[in-house]
């Protein structure tokens, strides 16, 4: 099955910082969604981004799906942004459309005062 | 709010023993998905549904079982219960099953097997 992979696995900033957090994949997917954690455990999704760019404040992301790769750009970095970042891909079905959601294993981002 | 509503929220219970976790999609979606996730497995796709039909399997044990109404609520059975379910199990939902929608997740449900 399709591999996904995210890096750093961890990261501490100080407030206040800008991030980059990367995910990549090994097949062609036709879905790609980026998911917050909470530390109350809450999973947002931040992002529905299988190809471009989008922007929602302060966070934005890239999908270049023909390099199999992900970003996802935090700035002006707050303590509320602290969690765990999921990167989850949907493998392309032939017929169209894409297989469930498959999860990489998580950036864990901590944001100090 | 993800709109997606889970009950319970927690839940505790003994080996052997046998649960029901609930969920309500947001309003408009059709397809229900159920997620584990524990510490060492991460998170875990366990089945779909779409509109009442059961559309992809995961790594779902046969100990598990779930459906989906025609109100279009799920639920999740789990039996013969086991101290390694113990777990957070998330219910999330989308508009369809084509994957060109964004995905959003209850809040889930923390199952603790003593």
């Amino acid at each position: 099955g399709i591999q996904v992979e995210q890096s750093p696995p961890d990261l501490i900033l100080q407030e206040g910082a800008n991030s980059t957090l990367r995910c990549n994949f090994s097949d062609s997917v036709n879905n790609l969604q980026w998911f917050h954690q909470n530390p109350w455990g809450q999973l947002i999704n931040l992002f529905y981004i299988p190809s471009g760019t989008k922007q929602n404040g302060r966070l934005s992301a890239t999908t270049v799906a023909t390099e199999r790769y992900s970003l996802l750009y935090i700035s002006s970095s707050q303590t509320t942004d602290s969690g765990v970042y999921f990167c989850a891909v949907g493998p392309r079905l032939d017929q169209g459309g894409s297989e469930k959601l498959v999860f990489g294993k998580g950036t864990k981002l901590t944001v100090n005062p | 709010d993800s709109g997606v509503t889970q009950t319970p929220k927690h839940l505790i219970t003994a080996t052997g023993q046998r649960v029901t976790l609930r969920c309500s999609p947001r309003s408009g979606d059709l397809s229900v998905y159920w997620y584990q996730q524990s510490l060492d497995q991460g998170l875990q796709f366990l089945i779909q549904y779409y509109n009442g039909e059961e559309r992809a399997k995961g790594n779902i044990l046969e100990r598990f079982s779930a459906q989906q109404f025609p109100d279009l609520h799920s639920e999740l059975n789990l039996s013969s219960l086991e101290l390694g379910d113990s777990a957070l199990y998330f219910c999330a939902s989308s508009l369809n099953y084509r994957g060109n929608s964004p995905l959003h997740f209850g809040n889930g449900t923390r199952l603790t097997v003593t």
